[in-house]
């Protein structure tokens, strides 16, 4: 158990729906980072927040959006979902915001846009 | 643009044996390398890293290797157990910035 909590486990929606994924960091751990996994493809980084503030962008769409709380839980926006943003969401955890920190991975949100 | 390749899907090695997953990468800045093994229905867990200014690091049954010039990293499994059979990513970043990972080779380690 790597002590991030990622809710839910299953999600299935239709397109052009709006969904929430929630992460809950490990205790003491400031930054949290988002990645999508695809059919065959790795991790793609889409957005990593510190304490609050958003402090990289990766291949994120338009569509897509995030926060991170005072309570430093996190929140990923999908919006107008299209059927390739099925995939599994995974959000991770580090003590501070340099990259050399090891990340812990939650379990991860399987999303299913039918 | 995959600026981190892992060629080989997947690999079965024997119990005993030595695994070595492969991974090749294309951006020539990048200074740190980590390995992440995954098993199904959970998320990556680390396993071991490298910086660019070390061409090996060892951690028990794992030693991963840097060859900077070939722009090539490769993780040596020795010697292989079952419960080594796991997804196996690697992903390399610019210190401070972003990881990169590759698509990952599923090791299967037969009894």
């Amino acid at each position: 158990d790597s002590g991030v909590t990622q809710t839910p486990k299953h999600l299935i929606t239709a397109t052009g729906q709006r969904v929430t994924l929630r992460c809950s960091p490990r205790s003491g751990d400031l930054s949290v980072y988002w990645y999508q996994q695809s059919l065959d493809q790795g991790l793609q980084f889409l957005i990593q927040y510190y304490n609050g503030e958003e402090r990289a962008k990766g291949n994120i769409l338009e569509r897509f959006s995030a926060q991170q709380f005072p309570d430093l839980h996190s929140e990923l926006n999908l919006s107008s979902l299209e059927l390739g943003d099925s995939a599994l969401y995974f959000c991770a955890s580090s003590v501070a915001s340099e990259t050399y920190n090891e990340q812990f991975f939650g379990p991860g949100t399987r999303l299913t846009v039918l | 643009d995959q600026q981190v390749k892992q060629n080989s899907p997947s690999l079965s090695v024997q119990e005993g044996r030595i695994s070595i997953l492969n991974c090749d990468y294309t951006n020539s800045m990048f200074d740190y390398f980590l390995w992440y093994k995954k098993y199904p229905a959970e998320g990556p867990t680390f396993l071991i890293s490298i910086s660019s200014i070390k061409d090996k690091n060892e951690d028990g049954r794992f030693t991963v290797f840097l060859n900077k010039s070939a722009k090539h990293l490769s993780l040596h499994i020795v010697p292989s157990q079952p419960g080594d059979s796991a997804v196996y990513f690697c992903a390399a970043s610019i210190t401070g910035n972003q990881f990169y990972f590759g698509t990952g080779t599923s090791l299967t380690v037969i009894p």
